[in-house]
C-alpha cells in the first residue's frame, strides 16, 4: 500500500534560518505529492503541491520539487519566520482518492 | 465563500455512550472525506462519499463506526459505545468531485471536532 515517511520533530530554528524536512513515499502508480500545514488552533491548510514528476511547487517561500527518482519530495524554506511555527505533513493522493499522510513535524520558529 | 464546517468543535463523552460528529461541506463539493487524527496513529483515512454514497469505507476502524451522507451535502460520522480509544480529532474534507486523474483532486479541511472519551 501507499506509504508516506517524513523525518521526525520537533524541528526549533532561529528566525531566518534555513528550514528542510524530509518527505520519502512508497506508493503505485503515479500520485500527487502535498504538504499540509496546521498552524496551533487551526484546520489542515493546503501549503503547496506537485503533480507529476520534476514538478515544484511553491507558496509563501516554502518550496518542494517532486523527485520520481529518488521518491521524495522534501519541504525547504531559505528563512523561516516565527509565524511559520506550526505541525507540517507530507502526503500524498494515489489512484484510490484517499490522502496518505506522514505522521507530521511539529516547527517551532523562535526570535 | 464559506469553507468547510464541523459541529461540535469539541465534544466530551463518557465511555459506552453514543456519538455523532457533523460535516457541512463546501457548496458544490460532490466527494467528501472523514479522517481522524490521534496522537499514536497520525492522520488516517476513515471513509469518503462520492454524492451520498460511499465507495470506500476501508478506513472505518470498527463496526461502531458508521457514516452518512444525504441530499449530497451535509455528513454525520457516528461512533456506538464509544471507547477511549476513540479520543482524537475527527477531520473532515470536501472536494469538487472525484475525478479519475487525481491531479486537481484538492480536499479542503474542516477545523476537526476533538473527542475526548471519559
Amino acid at each position: 500500500g501507499n506509504s508516506v515517511t517524513q523525518m521526525e520533530g520537533p524541528v526549533t530554528l532561529s528566525e531566518e534560518a534555513f528550514l528542510t524536512i524530509n518527505c520519502t513515499y512508497t506508493a503505485t502508480g503515479y500520485p500527487s505529492l502535498f504538504w499540509y500545514v496546521q498552524y496551533p488552533g487551526e484546520g489542515l491548510q493546503l501549503l503547496l503541491k506537485a503533480t507529476k514528476a520534476d514538478d515544484k511547487g511553491s507558496n509563501k517561500g516554502f518550496e518542494a520539487t517532486y523527485r520520481k527518482e529518488t521518491t521524495s519530495f522534501h519541504l525547504e524554506k531559505g528563512s523561516v519566520q516565527v509565524s511559520d511555527s506550526a505541525v507540517y505533513f507530507c502526503a500524498l493522493l494515489g489512484s484510490n482518492y484517499k490522502l496518505t499522510f506522514g505522521k507530521g513535524t511539529l516547527l517551532t520558529v523562535n526570535p | 465563500g464559506a469553507g468547510v464546517s464541523q459541529s461540535p468543535s469539541n465534544k466530551v463523552t463518557e465511555k459506552g455512550k453514543d456519538v455523532e460528529l457533523r460535516c457541512d461541506p463546501i457548496s458544490g463539493h460532490t466527494a467528501l472525506y472523514w479522517y481522524r487524527q490521534s496522537l499514536g496513529q497520525g492522520l488516517e483515512f476513515l471513509i469518503y462519499f462520492q454524492g451520498n454514497s460511499a465507495p470506500d469505507k476501508s478506513g472505518l476502524p470498527s463496526d461502531r463506526f458508521s457514516a452518512e451522507r444525504t441530499g449530497g451535502s451535509v455528513s454525520t460520522l457516528t461512533i456506538q459505545r464509544t471507547q477511549q480509544e476513540d479520543s482524537a480529532v475527527y477531520l473532515c474534507a470536501s472536494s469538487p468531485t472525484v475525478k479519475a486523474s487525481n491531479a486537481y483532486n484538492e480536499q479542503f479541511f474542516g477545523p476537526g471536532t476533538r473527542l475526548t472519551v471519559l
